[in-house]
């Protein structure tokens, strides 16, 4: 059972350049999160969507896009990237609000 | 605003037994997770607490106090292994998780 992938494992990116990062669950799980997790700091919130066609801001959307055209794929693009971008992403996937949360393997991105 | 406080680092003694506290404030409560995270690894679901009380699961067990905003996770019998961070994750009335900063255990030969 994949559970819920995450791609690239890690990445460095110049400034300015854009990216996505893709995440794919197969449990079929309506709610899907974005999160960075930084030294020091909790997991902070970026988007997320509770189903599909829909999707909503976290505590730092700046920088980011989601979309979720699908229940399995919930991708996170980052228009322009910026160093303060670097930090590990995690894609996580939950069946409904209030049960809990898978994780994806993170992202490490490098932003130089 | 919203709030997690929980100890940066413990370290404990493998066989022997840690308690991690936890207080929160939340805007509404939905219940609160504990989470295992690995160095270089992504979090894991430890437990859930949505009554006061405790839940015990094996080695681990943990509290909750609504009326007083506090949680505590109890380890026994470490093994080193346990050795990972440990995040206390409440969810608000928009059943979004707020996560603490964690807490590094060290476990000790």
């Amino acid at each position: 059972t994949a559970g819920i992938t995450q791609a690239p494992t890690s990445q460095i990116l110049a400034a300015g350049r854009s990216m996505t990062l893709r995440c794919t669950q197969d449990m079929r799980h309506n709610a899907m999160y974005w999160y960075r997790q930084d030294l020091g700091l909790g997991l902070r919130l970026i988007h997320y969507s509770n189903t599909a066609g829909t999707t909503g801001k976290g505590e730092v959307p700046d920088g980011y896009s989601v979309s979720r055209a699908n229940t399995d794929d919930f991708p996170l693009t980052l228009a322009s990237a910026v160093p303060s971008q670097t930090s590990v992403y995690f894609c996580a996937s939950s069946d409904r609000g209030h049960t809990e949360a898978f994780f994806g393997q993170g992202t490490r991105l490098t932003v130089v | 605003g919203q709030n997690i406080d929980q100890p940066t680092e413990m370290t404990a003694t493998e066989g022997a037994i840690v308690q991690i506290n936890c207080t929160y404030q939340t805007s509404g409560f939905n219940g609160l997770f504990w989470y295992q995270q690995h160095a270089g690894e992504a979090p894991t679901f430890l437990s859930y607490n949505v009554l006061d009380g405790l839940e015990e699961k094996g080695r681990f067990s943990s509290f909750l106090s609504r009326s007083k905003g506090y949680s505590y996770l109890l380890l026994k019998e470490l093994q080193m292994k346990d050795s990972a961070s440990y995040l206390c994750a409440p969810m608000d009335s928009n059943y979004q998780l707020i996560w603490g900063a964690g807490t590094k255990l060290i476990i000790k030969p």
